[in-house]
């Protein structure tokens, strides 16, 4: 079964750095998300991502963020400028536009990203 | 502001046991409301609902959305100890897309 995948599986860094969280969705996917959960919170949505661009972002989604989907099967999120508070779980997720599954999104494992 | 409100928190019981979860929601424009299970990582889907009264299944879970009080359950029949997970609720509305999550159950399945 088509799965979304994320890498790495876990990122340790330094505040202040940059670092870039990877995604690959489901192939026939077109819509595609980026989410945190900060231990023991809610998973909280940050952007989605349509045709190219941006179709909607969250506060959470400040200048320090970006998303970008540089070929056909790769969608990355960059931290520009680490802090501490990034510390999260991210997951990726993707959804298929047709018909009634159109708001189903499919969960990529997660990148456990440690801010030090 | 969109809110999803889960209850119990946690939920402790034993195999066998059936459970009831429960979601109530204020989301603007509703359109859908999907529940998931989280185990150790990635949310899992289970069950989208779009409609009132309308009862989702699939084995022994399952779950019906009631839109004039804003409520879904998900209930969880014959429990078995791999049924131990967190289960979030999430909802969306109009056209936007992203979900708003509720905080989760914990649910523990004793042997």
């Amino acid at each position: 079964e088509p799965e979304v995948t994320q890498t790495p599986s876990h990122q340790v860094t330094q505040m202040g750095q940059e670092v870039i969280l990877r995604c690959v969705p489901i192939s026939n996917h077109l819509y595609f998300y980026w989410y945190r959960q900060i231990l023991g919170q809610k998973v909280e949505f940050l952007v989605s991502f349509y045709n190219n661009e941006i179709s909607e972002k969250s506060e959470i989604f400040d200048d320090q963020f970006s998303v970008e989907r540089p070929d056909g099967s790769n969608f990355t999120l960059k931290i520009r400028s680490t802090k501490l508070e990034d510390s999260a779980m991210y997951f990726c997720a993707s959804t298929y536009l047709s018909g009634s599954s159109t708001d189903t999104q499919y969960f990529g494992p997660g990148t456990r990203l440690t801010v030090l | 502001e969109d809110k999803v409100v889960q209850s119990p928190l946690s939920l402790v019981v034993h195999e066998g046991d059936t459970v009831t979860l429960n979601c109530s929601y204020e989301v603007t424009n509703f359109r859908s409301l999907l529940w998931y299970k989280q185990e150790k990582k990635a949310p899992t889907f289970l069950f989208m609902l779009t409609s009132s009264g309308i009862e989702k299944k699939s084995g022994r879970l399952s779950s019906i959305l009631d839109k004039k009080e804003l409520f879904s359950i998900l209930n969880i029949t014959a429990t078995q100890t791999g049924d131990s997970a967190v289960y979030l609720c999430a909802g969306t509305s109009g056209s936007a897309r992203q979900l708003t999550f509720g905080s989760g159950t914990q649910l523990t399945v004793l042997p």
